[in-house]
């Protein structure tokens, strides 16, 4: 399985900045995958990410608040922009599992806090 | 549309107990099924999978069986431990599209 990197582990910021959050993988994956998860809450996916083509968002979720790059097939950003303390959540990248399999394989996330 | 429902947790059980979660599913297609845990303070491992009908998933003594006929992917564990305690999530992928459809989750508690 992929081993998956993020960074920041954790980050406490004021309302209205912005947080570019990291997701590196050992091996090239042409899947990743972005995701919102609130405190006691189930996972929410906010966008998928392949390289070489836009991010595609899921309902609720849009380019001008989480706008995502994918330069190269070992690595993702996803930005939380003008932050608010609705934003507060673990923010989890993924990636798909081996070639024909369809597991995903997570990183460990990053803990947000907007005060 | 596709769905997961689990069972409501908490879940609290003493040290070497039977453990049951529920999940049930509703999907178009042949989805596959699929358990995860999260660990205290920790991202998501996938515990176990099933691909098609009868399959059985196993890991660290946990099982589950992919149920068509109940629309059913039951976690079971005859003994449980202390360090098992996290939060277990049921989770379906159908079509190419790798997307998975995630369960509430489920709190699972084990006092010593």
């Amino acid at each position: 399985s992929a081993v998956i990197s993020q960074k920041p582990s954790r980050d406490i910021c004021q309302r209205g900045t912005s947080l570019t959050i990291q997701c590196q993988v050992d091996s090239q994956v042409t899947m990743m995958f972005w995701y919102r998860q609130q405190p006691g809450q189930s996972l929410t996916l906010i966008a998928t990410a392949n390289q070489g083509s836009e991010a595609t968002y899921e309902s609720g979720f849009v380019i001008d608040k989480f706008p995502i790059s994918r330069p190269n097939l070992t690595f993702s950003t996803l930005t939380v922009s003008n932050m608010s303390p609705e934003d507060s959540s673990i923010y989890l990248c993924s990636v798909e599992g081996a070639t024909g399999s369809d597991e995903q394989f997570f990183g460990p996330g990053t803990r947000l806090t907007v005060l | 549309g596709n769905s997961v429902t689990q069972m409501e947790g908490p879940v609290t059980l003493s040290e070497e107990a039977f453990l049951t979660i529920n999940c049930t599913y509703t999907a178009t297609g042949y989805p596959s099924l699929f358990w995860y845990v999260q660990y205290p303070g920790e991202g998501l491992q996938l515990l176990l999978k099933a691909t098609k009908a009868d399959d059985k998933g196993s890991n660290k003594g946990f099982e589950a069986t992919y149920r068509k006929e109940t629309t059913s992917f039951h976690l079971e564990k005859g003994s449980v431990q202390v360090s098992d305690s996290a939060v277990y999530f049921c989770a379906l992928s159908v079509g190419s599209n790798y997307q998975l459809i995630w369960g509430a989750g489920t709190k699972l508690i084990i006092k010593p």
